[in-house]
């Protein structure tokens, strides 16, 4: 967890309601990963962003998922609407400067009822 | 469709033994490798990472690669009960960390 802050921690949204999270790495680190994990499951790679600009978001439901990252620093990721089975942890990783090994923020519960 | 396939466990070790966790992956392209612990209820932690064939140790763990036979491995000597969690397996295409691909994981118990 070191160098990422997420928040909320904990998310609880009905179906078809929106819901955002954010992602603040402590210092600067130009690529910034949105990842998904559902139970049981190992992280599945939403988005990955170099400074401002995507990566690679071909495994991002772009019909309901969104994500920006403004000034190269902080992140947003978006689900409008959401459905039962966005139900999920959603980790944010940036690469270490030093070592271009990834590390992951605490994550974000979400709940979809 | 790339694939990294470990077994879900759980692997059950007594105290003090090796635990010895495999993942087998699709992709002969693949270059970096990865290991993660996983907590319940926490996010995964970098344990090590291995991009040439052989082996690497650090401190009680070893990560072992076989790019020919598609498989790496991470060996935990001395286990301990804190040693119990969720191991995951990660792989990238290139010489960088990006575009990692996951294993769902190995759950490993170590018991007293």
């Amino acid at each position: 967890e070191a160098g990422v802050a997420q928040s909320p921690r904990y998310k609880i949204i009905e179906k078809r309601q929106s819901v955002a999270f954010w992602c603040n790495p402590i210092s600067g680190h130009a690529t910034l990963y949105w990842y998904q994990q559902i139970l049981g499951q190992g992280p599945k790679l939403l988005i990955q962003f170099q400074n401002n600009g995507v990566v690679d978001d071909s495994q991002l439901p772009k019909d309901r998922f969104s994500a920006e990252r403004l000034k190269g620093v902080d992140s947003t990721l978006k689900i409008q609407p959401a459905k039962l089975e966005d139900s999920a942890v959603y980790l944010c990783a940036i690469t270490s400067d030093h070592t271009d090994t990834q590390y992951f923020g605490p994550g974000t519960r979400l709940t979809v009822l | 469709q790339k694939e990294v396939e470990q077994n879900s466990g759980p692997l059950s070790v007594p105290e003090g033994a090796i635990a010895s966790l495999n993942c087998t992956y699709s992709d002969r392209g693949s270059q970096s490798f990865f290991w993660y612990r996983q907590y319940s209820g926490k996010s995964p932690e970098l344990i090590m990472f291995i991009y040439s064939n052989g082996d690497k140790e650090d401190g009680r763990f070893t990560a072992q690669l076989n790019k020919a036979s598609q498989y790496v491995s991470l060996l935990i000597r001395d286990s301990q009960p804190s040693d119990s969690a969720t191991y995951l397996c990660a792989v990238a295409p290139s010489g960088t960390a990006s575009k990692l691909t996951f294993g769902t994981g190995t759950r490993l118990q170590v018991t007293l």
